[in-house]
């Protein structure tokens, strides 16, 4: 079956902009989270949506938001974009709430942010 | 806040020999993930542990869980170059659900 899919896989934008990036879980897979990759952060947390509810939120400035639709895709949208926000941005997905049962994460292979 | 804090950092290591890396958090955890990201890829899930003191094994691979339910350990027995790549363990603190996920450990093997 496909596996997470995330659009687009590489992004060019200017301070000041505002990006979307869009995210398909797997088929069947409720929950859906988004993670920030920099080389001197690691994977950071950003947010987690179980059946179009936001259950969590990371320690992110509002600029960063998101939501989830009713077919489980989800999308996240930066605005006012800073040199800082380059990263790679994960978006990962679950059967269940991830760690109430036995499910990891199975993760997109990401959308690579450059703020110029 | 809640940290998940990994060693090392970075390790080498020649073909054949073991390789361990340590997750510690600051705070108890629920349970606890394990990821593998080879270079340029995504993390992969790898395996989830829940019970003080768990050990689980996937062919070379062992995971524990700490008794305390603090920190837990991933160790490859006779390292292959396959293994190459960055290992992250995630934890869930007991009051939350969100993952935090460790710095990783980033394993180059020498053939």
């Amino acid at each position: 079956k496909a596996g997470v899919t995330q659009t687009p896989r590489y992004l060019i934008k200017t301070r000041g902009q505002q990006v979307t990036l869009s995210c398909s879980p797997i088929s069947g897979h409720r929950s859906v989270s988004w993670y920030q990759q920099t080389p001197g952060q690691g994977l950071q947390f950003l947010f987690e949506y179980f059946s179009e509810t936001q259950r969590n939120k990371g320690n992110f400035p509002g600029r960063f938001s998101g939501r989830q639709f009713s077919n489980s895709r989800s999308e996240m949208n930066v605005s006012t974009l800073e040199l800082g926000d380059s990263a790679l941005y994960l978006c990962a997905s679950s059967l269940d709430i991830p760690g109430d049962s036995n499910y990891g994460y199975t993760f997109g292979s990401g959308t690579r942010l450059t703020v110029v | 806040g809640q940290q998940v804090m990994q060693i090392p950092q970075y390790q080498h290591v020649q073909e054949g020999e073991d390789f361990t890396t340590y997750c510690n958090s600051s705070t108890t955890l629920s349970n606890i993930q394990w990821y593998k990201q080879r270079p340029g890829g995504h993390p992969v899930f790898l395996i989830q542990l829940v019970k003080s003191g768990e050990v689980k094994k996937q062919k070379r691979l062992t995971f524990q869980f700490g008794e305390a339910k603090k920190n837990s350990s991933l160790h490859i027995t006779a390292t292959q170059t396959t293994d190459v790549g960055t290992y992250f363990c995630a934890g869930k603190v007991n009051t939350g659900n969100q993952f935090y996920f460790g710095t990783g450990t980033s394993l180059t093997v020498i053939p």
